[in-house]
């Protein structure tokens, strides 16, 4: 079955970094585009990063355009989120989801922009 | 910057009775919104996409419709388990961009 496990969550100083990891299994991890989506304790739903399904293409939301890094193995299945400058604000659970994207009948692809499956999660506490 | 608004913030529904759900965006988004739904301790699951395209393995009792910047999540007959958090979101894939509203709680009744 498809499944998405993250690690690499914890508590660090802010400044610092941490990367965290997402381990794909399932589905042809080289065929999906990627997603970080964060949820701050208590609170909603925030999406962080995105890369394309062989890397070409990486967005991010203003709040952590220069300071994160999205990246991906296809040859390890295995997402990536890199982050440094870490702020008490960035304290979250880190979500990696899948894209529902799609390819047509000539093999070009398609972004989807929903988010199907999802990890369990990953905590990131930034505190001194 | 799209801003996804849903209401109620609180919503309290006996079992088997309907739910309505509404998300509005702050601009047009076409069909591009996504449901999920969020039981406590547990990640996000996908219901509808597409404004109302069911996800793999989501009842039927999920229903979404709506199109441009009023969108609606139906629950025909509540069961237990679909007592959660209700969250809409919208993706504008060029550029790549995605919001989600503020969440809807669905408590028993």
């Amino acid at each position: 079955q498809v499944q998405l496990v993250e690690s690499g969550g914890g508590v660090v100083q802010p400044g610092r970094s941490l990367r965290l990891s997402c381990a794909a299994s399932g589905f042809t991890f080289s065929s999906y585009g990627m997603h970080w989506v964060r949820q701050a304790p208590g609170k909603g739903l925030e999406w962080v990063a995105v890369i394309w399904y062989d890397g070409s293409n990486k967005y991010y939301a203003d709040s952590v355009k220069g300071r994160f890094t999205i990246s991906r193995d296809n040859s390890k299945n295995t997402l990536y989120l890199q982050m440094n400058s870490l702020r008490a604000e960035d304290t979250a659970v880190y979500y990696c989801a899948r894209d529902g994207n799609y390819y047509d009948s000539s093999g070009y692809y398609y972004p989807g922009g929903w988010f199907d499956p999802w990890g369990q999660g990953t905590l990131v506490t930034v505190s001194s | 910057e799209i801003v996804m608004t849903q209401s109620p913030a609180t919503l309290s529904v006996s079992p088997g009775e309907r739910a309505t759900l509404s998300c509005r965006a702050s601009q047009s988004v076409s069909s591009n919104l996504a449901w999920y739904q969020q039981k406590p301790g547990q990640a996000p699951r996908l219901l509808i996409y597409g404004a109302s395209t069911r996800a793999t393995g989501i009842p039927a009792r999920f229903s979404g419709s709506g199109s441009g910047t009023e969108f609606t999540l139906t629950i025909s007959s509540l069961q237990s388990e679909d007592f959660a958090v209700y969250y809409c979101q919208q993706y504008n894939n060029w550029p790549p961009w995605y919001t989600f509203g503020q969440g809807t709680k669905l408590e028993i009744k």
